[in-house]
C-alpha cells in the first residue's frame, strides 16, 4: 500500500537557522511528490512539487526539496527560516491520481 | 483568486443525529475530493469524484457516510448516524484532471459530536 511518512512531528528553530523536513514514501510505480503548508488560521496550500525532471524543485516564498529516488525521500529545504514560516507542513504523494499524506510536521519558529 | 468554498464552518451535533456538509470547488476543476482530518494526523482520503462519478470511496464508512456530486459540480457529504468518533475536520479540494493534481483545498468544516 502506499504510504507518506514524516519523521518530525514538531521542530523549533530560531530564526535565520536552516531548515530541513524529512519526507519517505512508499509507492509502487511512478509517484507525484508535493509539501503543503497549513498557517495558523489559514487553508492548507501548495507549497512545492515534483513530477518529473530536475530532482531539486523550488517552491514559494525560497523553500526547496529535493527528490532522491534511491533513499525514496522527498525532504524539504530552506536556508534560513523567519518567524512568518510558523506553520503546519504536510508532505504528500500521488499515483495514478490517489492521494496519500502524511501527519504532518508543526514548525515553530521562535523570533 | 478563485477558491474551494465549504459550509458551515463549524457543526455542532449530537450523536445519532444527522448532519452534511457542502463544498463548491474552483470552477473548471473536474476532480473533488473529501478529507477527514483528525488532529495530529494528515488529511485522510474518504472519498474522489471525477466529474459526477466516485472514483475512490475505500475508506468511506459506507454504513453511515454517503456523498454525491450530481451534477459534476458542487458535492454534499453527509453522516448519519454521527457519533462521537467522527468528531474532526472535513476538508475539501479540488483539482484539474490527474495525473497533474494539485490540490486546492477549502477551509474546511470543523464537526464535533457531543
Amino acid at each position: 500500500a502506499q504510504s507518506v511518512s514524516q519523521h518530525n512531528h514538531h521542530v523549533i528553530l530560531s530564526e535565520a537557522a536552516s531548515l530541513e523536513l524529512g519526507c519517505n514514501y512508499s509507492y509502487g510505480g511512478t509517484v507525484n511528490l508535493f509539501w503543503y503548508v497549513q498557517y495558523p488560521g489559514q487553508h492548507l496550500q501548495l507549497l512545492l512539487k515534483y513530477f518529473s525532471g530536475d530532482p531539486l524543485v523550488k517552491g514559494i516564498k525560497g523553500f526547496e526539496a529535493e527528490f532522491i529516488k534511491s533513499k525514496f525521500s522527498f525532504n524539504l529545504r530552506k536556508p534560513s527560516v523567519q518567524w512568518s514560516d510558523t506553520a503546519e507542513y504536510f508532505c504528500a504523494g500521488s499515483n495514478a491520481g490517489k492521494s496519500t499524506f502524511g501527519d504532518g510536521t508543526t514548525l515553530t519558529v521562535k523570533p | 483568486e478563485a477558491e474551494v468554498a465549504q459550509s458551515p464552518r463549524y457543526k455542532i451535533t449530537e450523536k445519532s443525529q444527522a448532519v452534511a456538509f457542502w463544498c463548491d470547488p474552483i470552477s473548471g476543476h473536474a476532480t473533488l475530493y473529501w478529507y477527514r482530518q483528525i488532529l495530529g494526523q494528515g488529511p485522510e482520503l474518504l472519498v474522489q469524484f471525477q466529474d459526477e462519478s466516485v472514483v475512490d470511496d475505500s475508506q468511506l464508512p459506507k454504513d453511515r457516510f454517503s456523498a454525491e456530486r450530481l451534477k459534476g459540480v458542487d458535492s454534499t457529504l453527509k453522516i448519519q448516524p454521527a457519533e462521537l468518533g467522527d468528531s474532526a475536520m472535513y476538508l475539501c479540494a479540488s483539482s484539474l484532471v490527474p495525473p497533474h493534481n494539485e490540490q486546492f483545498f477549502g477551509p474546511g468544516t470543523r464537526l464535533t459530536v457531543l
